[in-house]
C-alpha cells in the first residue's frame, strides 16, 4: 500500500521564477492538504482540495494556487517566486466524511529559492 | 480559532529518563488532538491522536498523551528514552470540518547517552 508520494524531492529556482510539486496521496484517499513548513517551524496550512475543488485555505497569498485531478492526485503551483518561500513542502491525504481523520504526509519537496 | 503552543523548543533528557513534551492548545470547538514525530530529513509521521473516549492515548514506541480539558493540554511523555527517539515532535490541533491542521513550532528532543 503505497503512502503519500510527492516530487521533486529537491529543486533550485530563481526569484521571480515559477514551480510546480506534484503529489499523490496514499491509496483510498480522496483529499489532499498542502503545508508549507519554513526552517526552525511547524507546518503552515495553504489549502485543501477534494473533489477538485479548493475547499479551504489558510493565510496564502494569490501566488499560492493548486489543482486535483480526477486520480485524485495534486499539484501546488507557485508564481513569482520570492526568497521567502524556500521551505519543505509537505502534502498531506486523508478520507473525507470523518472528523478526527488522521492526516498522512509525505517526505516532502525541498524548495530552495535563490 | 485555534493555535497551539509548545513549551520548550528544545528538550534534553538522558537515555532512560522521562521524556515530558508539553503541548496546550486553544479552541473554540471540542478538539482533535494529534502528535507527529519528524525525523531528519522527513515528512511526519503520526506518534498518536486524541479524537473522543478515553483521554489517555497510547501510540506507537512506548508513547503516550493525556487529554486534559480543564487544562487546555495535551502532553506528550515516555517512561524511558531511546537514543531513537531523538527527533523533532510537533502537536496538532484539527477541529470537526475540514480536518485543516494547525501545529505547533515543535520541540527537538536531544537524547543524552
Amino acid at each position: 500500500d503505497a503512502g503519500v508520494t510527492q516530487s521533486p524531492t529537491h529543486l533550485i529556482k530563481t526569484r521571480g521564477q515559477q514551480v510546480t510539486l506534484r503529489c499523490s496521496p496514499k491509496s483510498g484517499h480522496d483529499t489532499v492538504s498542502w503545508y508549507q513548513q519554513a526552517l526552525g517551524q511547524g507546518p503552515q496550512f495553504i489549502f485543501q482540495y477534494y473533489e477538485e475543488e479548493e475547499r479551504q485555505r489558510g493565510n496564502f497569498p494569490d501566488r499560492f494556487s493548486g489543482h486535483q485531478f480526477p486520480n485524485y492526485s495534486s499539484e501546488l503551483n507557485v508564481n513569482a517566486l520570492l526568497l521567502g518561500d524556500s521551505a519543505l513542502y509537505l502534502c498531506a491525504s486523508s478520507l473525507a466524511g470523518t472528523a478526527g481523520n488522521t492526516i498522512y504526509f509525505g517526505e516532502g519537496s525541498w524548495l530552495t529559492v535563490v | 480559532a485555534q493555535s497551539v503552543t509548545q513549551l520548550g523548543s528544545h528538550v534534553s533528557v538522558s537515555e532512560g529518563a522521562l521524556v515530558l513534551l508539553r503541548c496546550n492548545y486553544s479552541s473554540s470547538v471540542p478538539p482533535y488532538l494529534f502528535w507527529y514525530v519528524q525525523y531528519p530529513n522527513q515528512g511526519l509521521q503520526l506518534l498518536l491522536k486524541y479524537t473522543t473516549g478515553a483521554t489517555l492515548v497510547k501510540g506507537i514506541n512506548g508513547f503516550e498523551a493525556e487529554f486534559k480539558k480543564s487544562e487546555t493540554s495535551f502532553h506528550l511523555t515516555k517512561p524511558s528514552a531511546h537514543m531513537s527517539d531523538a527527533a523533532e515532535y510537533f502537536c496538532a490541533v484539527s477541529v470537526n470540518t475540514g480536518n485543516q491542521f494547525y501545529f505547533g513550532t515543535g520541540t527537538s528532543l536531544t537524547v543524552i547517552p
